[in-house]
């Protein structure tokens, strides 16, 4: 059984640019949420993908938008980037959206300059 | 403000002492569930609880959910080096599974 995979663990971009982060979820897994964690703070949930649809949204402007492919395997897309967009990006998969542990993946640690 | 805060931020003890680390909130949880977290790691699952008043041991770990399911508490007994890492709890509301509101954790340190 493989865990969960991100892709890639570092990345540095300009202000402005544009940023594709990728995840692939557990086996048997059909649930991915996204987190960003600030520098010394907790994860602050970006959304969930169920079976290829959005199903939730936390508090982020719409410059971030993801999507879930029929293997499950997700992207987490962040537009015109702002300095205050570095964090480590998390990628954690459930067994299914109403199952309550999710299990995480290392993260992306994304610096924007 | 923080929906679920945790306490102490910072926590620096010698092997061998105990500590407790506490998560608390106004808001009532389905259920919550403690991480743990290593630098440029994600979070590892430690346990989940879901019933007020439960109690749950891992090893020398034991975490308590309030009866009111507002809070929750980690203690640690005779902690290790190996202990060492950021302490994460993660509340779930009205059974939004996977949609975890997190406490800004707990920075373990333990010396030898």
């Amino acid at each position: 059984e493989t865990g969960v995979t991100q892709s890639p663990t570092h990345l540095i971009k300009t202000r402005g640019q544009q940023v594709t982060l990728r995840c692939s979820s557990q086996s048997g897994h059909n649930t991915v949420s996204w987190y960003q964690q600030a520098l010394g703070q907790g994860p602050q949930f970006i959304f969930q993908y169920y079976r290829e649809e959005e199903n939730g949204r936390g508090n982020f402007p719409p410059r971030f938008s993801g999507l879930q492919f029929p293997n499950y395997s997700s992207e987490l897309n962040v537009n015109a980037l702002e300095l205050d967009d570095s964090a480590l990006y998390l990628c954690a998969s459930s067994l299914t959206a109403s199952n309550t542990e999710a299990f995480f993946g290392q993260g992306t640690r994304l610096t924007v300059v | 403000t923080q929906l679920l805060e945790q306490s102490p931020q910072f926590l620096s003890i010698q092997e061998g002492e105990n500590l407790t680390v506490y998560c608390n909130s106004s808001s009532v949880f389905s259920s919550l569930q403690w991480y743990r977290q290593e630098p440029g790691e994600g979070p590892v699952l430690l346990v989940t609880v879901v019933t007020g008043g439960e109690v749950k041991k891992l090893k020398r770990l034991t975490f308590q959910f309030g009866d009111a399911r507002k809070d929750s508490s980690l203690h640690i007994t005779a902690a290790q080096p190996g202990d060492t890492g950021l302490y994460l709890c993660a509340g779930e509301r009205n059974n939004q599974g996977g949609k975890l509101i997190f406490g800004q954790g707990t920075e373990l340190s333990v010396k030898p």
